[in-house]
């Protein structure tokens, strides 16, 4: 497995609240990616960093905001988690370079009640 | 945007058929297509891809093939065990745009002993 470590595994939250989940990696990839994972959905990407604080939003980044201040880590924040944003998230890592595909963390599991 | 389609969403098989997926993508410029394995509450594994200037490429019982013109492309997997049930997942990249990934929906294989 690639070296990419996901935390908390699992998490259960109330609506309204403030959540940070957490990507860390060792590999020194470049791009770092978060995507959601729901039924009927596939994996959808919310956020991705291409560098030290270069991100860029997805196709379902409202209501989410990242940061990565070093190059092994990037930080998904919900500011005020809502029961839409339960689901899987995943973190992914790539080199970046042409056809480098992702390899992907073992997920966090959120619910927002 | 680039949009992938995945067909189909269920499909069974008896161990020792062969099973096959198929995915369509819209966007011309897409270079890439990995497909991924996911297992139950794992993330997805990389298990093959293909490269716009390559038609097929085989890795033991797994097989990619590629048609640019029509914009599909497709699993196969022969001799069939129990252990490939699975989701799994296609997927488009091109590297034009900051070396995003597009995902299908998914689908999953039961393999019957």
């Amino acid at each position: 497995d690639a070296g990419i470590t996901q935390s908390p595994r699992h998490k259960v939250t109330e609506t309204g609240t403030p959540v940070t989940l957490r990507c860390h990696q060792t590999e020194n990839h470049r791009y770092m990616y978060w995507y959601r994972q729901d039924p009927g959905h596939g994996l959808r990407l919310i956020h991705y960093s291409y560098g030290v604080k270069d991100t860029d939003k997805g196709e379902v980044s409202d209501g989410y905001s990242v940061s990565r201040s070093k190059t092994e880590d990037f930080l998904l924040t919900l500011e005020s988690a809502t029961s839409s944003q339960t689901s899987v998230y995943f973190c992914a890592i790539s080199g970046g370079g042409k056809g480098s595909p992702l390899h992907f963390g073992n997920g966090t599991r959120l619910t927002v009640t | 945007g680039e949009n992938v389609e995945q067909h189909p969403s269920t499909l069974s098989v008896q161990e020792g058929d062969s099973a096959v997926i198929k995915c369509t993508y819209s966007d011309s410029a897409s270079n890439y297509f990995p497909w991924y394995k996911q297992e139950l509450g794992k993330g997805p594994q990389l298990i093959i891809d293909i490269r716009s200037n390559v038609g097929e490429k085989k890795d033991q019982r797994i097989a990619v093939t590629l048609n640019k013109t029509a914009k599909h492309f497709s699993l196969h997997i022969t001799e069939t065990q129990p252990e490939d049930s699975a989701v799994y997942f296609c997927a488009a990249s091109t590297t034009n745009t900051g070396n995003q990934f597009y995902f299908g929906t998914g689908t999953s294989l039961t393999v019957i002993p």
